[in-house]
């Protein structure tokens, strides 16, 4: 149980381009979901949270113009990068939980490589 | 603010052998949970055991287990029985009890050797 999937696994796009990763709790309905950063040999960068039917909530320095969260279900959040520059590059993870706001645990996706040319 | 700190980069262990990854965090609060995730080389971040503050029992699962010192805000792993299966990035993680933020530490890179 507790299955988390993300599409695409990788993408690539050319600088200026807008690319969505979809992220869905497959057998479970998820409260809240949080999408991550993480570059190359680093720890995960928690970027923003979001609950269902409600504005994401971003972490301090990431802009919210530029990754736009949608949290149309509870099965489903989107993220998109817009006007993608190679800097976005890098591997970017959601994750989902059963209940808000109690520290539960998180069910991780198998993430996504952007890379941005 | 909570801050969680694994001071070691990288681990190497014998297979069969047993190895402890440590973590240590900081917080002024006393309700939380404790986490250890593993990332294979897929990427894929797999839960490996969860601890609640408020329970003095140490967590197990299999060969899983943890040394939860609160006090000394210490919450190693231990691994036993160490297989080629259990190589990867390990990260230890807390979270407070009324918030959701996952504050991850910097990761312990684990080989292990036949």
């Amino acid at each position: 149980g507790a299955v988390v999937s993300q599409h695409p696994s990788w993408v690539i796009c050319k600088s200026g381009t807008s690319v969505k990763i979809e992220c869905r709790s497959l057998d479970f309905q998820a409260t809240t979901m949080f999408w991550y950063r993480q570059f190359p040999k680093q720890s995960l960068m928690l970027m923003a949270t979001s609950n269902e039917g409600s504005k994401a909530t971003y972490e301090q320095g990431v802009e919210k113009d530029k990754f736009l969260i949608n949290h149309a279900s509870l099965t489903l959040s989107t993220l998109t990068v817009t006007s993608a520059h190679p800097e976005d590059s890098s591997f970017y993870i959601c994750s989902a939980s059963l209940l808000a706001g109690v520290g539960d645990t998180q069910y991780f996706g198998p993430g996504t490589r952007l890379t941005v040319l | 603010a909570q801050t969680v700190t694994q001071s070691q980069p990288e681990m190497s262990v014998q297979e069969a052998e047993t190895v402890t990854l440590s973590c240590t965090y900081d917080t002024s609060e006393s309700d939380y949970y404790l986490f250890w995730y593993k990332q294979p080389p897929s990427r894929q971040m797999i839960l490996v055991i969860r601890q609640e503050a408020y329970k003095q029992q140490n967590a197990t699962e299999n060969r899983f287990s943890v040394n939860f010192q609160k006090a000394a805000k210490s919450f190693s792993l231990k691994i036993s029985d160490s297989q080629l299966g259990d190589a990867a990035m390990y990260f230890c993680a807390f979270a407070l009890y009324n918030t959701d933020k996952l504050i991850f530490g910097t990761g312990t890179r684990l080989q292990v050797f036949p």
